[in-house]
C-alpha cells in the first residue's frame, strides 16, 4: 500500500518552455503533498507544501510564480515549472501523506534537464 | 532553532553491523522517521518511532529516546545493496517534517 506515482520520470526541455509534473497517490487520500528538489550530492530541499483545495505554502526563496502547484483533488497534485532555465535542472520529488503523523511516501522523482 | 544532526558518511563491511545515530532539537516532537535513499532515486520509508524504545523490522531496527533527543538506525548483516544515504527526519509540534542532511553509508566487501 501507500504508493505514490510521479510522472514523467525524466524530461528534457528547451529554455523558456514550461514543464508539468504530476504526482498521484494511488491507494490513499493525500491530504497533504510536498514537493522537493534535490541537486546532485545535496540534501532534499522542500519547495512547497500543498493541501487539497487550498493554495500551496512555499518555502522561503522559492518563486511561487515560477513553480506553480495545484492540488485539485485528494489524489493529484501538479508542479509546473514555468519558463524553465538551465539552473532549474534538478531532481524533483513529490511526496504525500494521509494524516499528519503518517510517513511521507515518495514518488520516484522527475529528473528535469533544461537545455 | 530546529536542528537534526547525523554523521555525513560512514563505512562498514559486508556482513557486519552498523549504527547510524541521529540527534535532534525541535519545537515539539511528534515522531521520527528514517528513510533510505539510493543515489539518483527518491527516498523510501524505513521506520517510524514516536515512543521510546526499539522497533525491529527484519535486518533494520530503529531506536528512540525522547528524553535524550536521540535515535539510531541499526543495520545488521550488511549487504552491498545497503549502500545508500540514510535520512533522519522529525515531526515537530506543527507536524512539519524537519530533515537531517543524511548519512552516506558505504559498504565494502
Amino acid at each position: 500500500g501507500a504508493v505514490v506515482s510521479q510522472h514523467p520520470s525524466w524530461v528534457i526541455c528547451k529554455s523558456g518552455t514550461s514543464v508539468k509534473i504530476e504526482c498521484r497517490s494511488l491507494d490513499f487520500q493525500a491530504t497533504t503533498m510536498f514537493w522537493y528538489r534535490q541537486f546532485p550530492k545535496q540534501s532534499l530541499m522542500l519547495m512547497a507544501t500543498s493541501n487539497e483545495g487550498s493554495k500551496a505554502t512555499y518555502e522561503q526563496g522559492v518563486e511561487k510564480d515560477k513553480f506553480l502547484i495545484n492540488h485539485a483533488s485528494l489524489t493529484l497534485s501538479t508542479l509546473t515549472v514555468t519558463s524553465a532555465h538551465p539552473e532549474d535542472s534538478s531532481f524533483y520529488i513529490c511526496s504525500a501523506r494521509d494524516r499528519e503523523n503518517s510517513p511521507l511516501h515518495f514518488g520516484n522523482g522527475t529528473r528535469l534537464t533544461v537545455t | 532553532g530546529q536542528n537534526i544532526d547525523q554523521p555525513t558518511e560512514m563505512t562498514a563491511t559486508e556482513g557486519a553491523i552498523v549504527q547510524i545515530n541521529c540527534t535532534y532539537q525541535t519545537s515539539g516532537f511528534n515522531g521520527l522517521f528514517w528513510y533510505q535513499q539510493h543515489a539518483g532515486e527518491a527516498p523510501t520509508f524505513l521506520s517510524y518511532n514516536v515512543l521510546d524504545g526499539l522497533e525491529e523490522k527484519g535486518r533494520f531496527s530503529s531506536f528512540l529516546s525522547r528524553s535524550k533527543g536521540y535515535s539510531y538506525l541499526l543495520l545488521k548483516e550488511l549487504q552491498m545493496k545497503d549502500s545508500a544515504s540514510y535520512l533522519c527526519a522529525c515531526l515537530d509540534s506543527n507536524y512539519q517534517l524537519i530533515w537531517g542532511a543524511g548519512t552516506k553509508l558505504i559498504i565494502k566487501p
